[in-house]
């Protein structure tokens, strides 16, 4: 089952803050989070368990909520190489394959 | 080292042709991963080795056949593609595939076209 993110699209200045959702119509074992500029690969953010917890380094930090079975992505003071296409990837309690949303192209202008 | 490499980085084969792309980790990683990307779409995974034996086959045809002849190297065979086969081919690794706890590592990708 896809996870659906919103928003689609996100334009911001360089230091304004922005949040990425990610949610599922299915139990949730972990949300992974990956960051894919233009013509790269994917790189990996942060993976986030169930458990409710919150995780963050630098000024990207994360939540996964559980029992609402979504996760948000937190991008504060934004940089511009914030830029991409923002992924999560979701995988239910009995699976260990990921799913990945339809992704959120962010771009951070000076 | 935190590097999965990808040969070669753009390939362009006829119809009929029968060509291999290569992923290599050193990453000690027992899970390898097979996804193919579509212009502005999430990767979609193909396939899943765990510690070397395919464990997750997405229902891809077969004129895509993945072989992981060691630990460290995953191939994927390709034959008779067709042009909607054209996309990006990433490949990932984890340290195991349990419960998705892991973070995976990706590829830069193969571009491959179909022609």
């Amino acid at each position: 089952q896809q996870p659906v993110q919103s928003p689609q699209a996100v334009i911001l200045r360089e230091g304004e803050d922005a949040v990425i959702n990610c949610s599922s119509s299915k139990a949730l074992y972990s949300v992974h989070w990956y960051r894919q500029k233009h013509g790269e690969a994917p790189i990996f953010l942060m993976i986030l368990l169930k458990g409710g917890e919150q995780k963050g380094h630098d000024k990207i930090s994360a939540s996964f909520n559980e029992k609402k079975q979504q996760s948000s992505l937190y991008l504060t003071a934004s940089q511009l190489s914030y830029s991409g296409t923002y992924f999560c990837g979701t995988s239910a309690p009995s699976g260990s394959r990921l799913t990945f949303g339809e992704g959120t192209q962010l771009t951070v202008n000076p | 080292d935190t590097e999965v490499t990808q040969t070669p980085k753009h390939l362009v084969m006829g119809m009929t042709n029968k060509k291999s792309l290569k992923c290599e980790q050193h990453m000690g990683h027992r899970a390898m991963y097979w996804y193919k990307q579509k212009a502005k779409k999430p990767p979609e995974l193909m396939f899943v080795y765990s510690y070397e034996k395919l464990s997750i086959n997405e229902s891809v045809p077969s004129r895509f056949s993945p072989e992981c002849p060691n630990s460290s190297l995953l191939n994927l065979h390709l034959h008779a593609l067709q042009p909607e086969d054209s996309a990006l081919y990433l490949c990932a690794s984890s340290l195991t595939r349990t419960g998705s706890s892991y973070e995976q590592y990706f590829g830069p990708g193969t571009r491959l076209t179909v022609t």
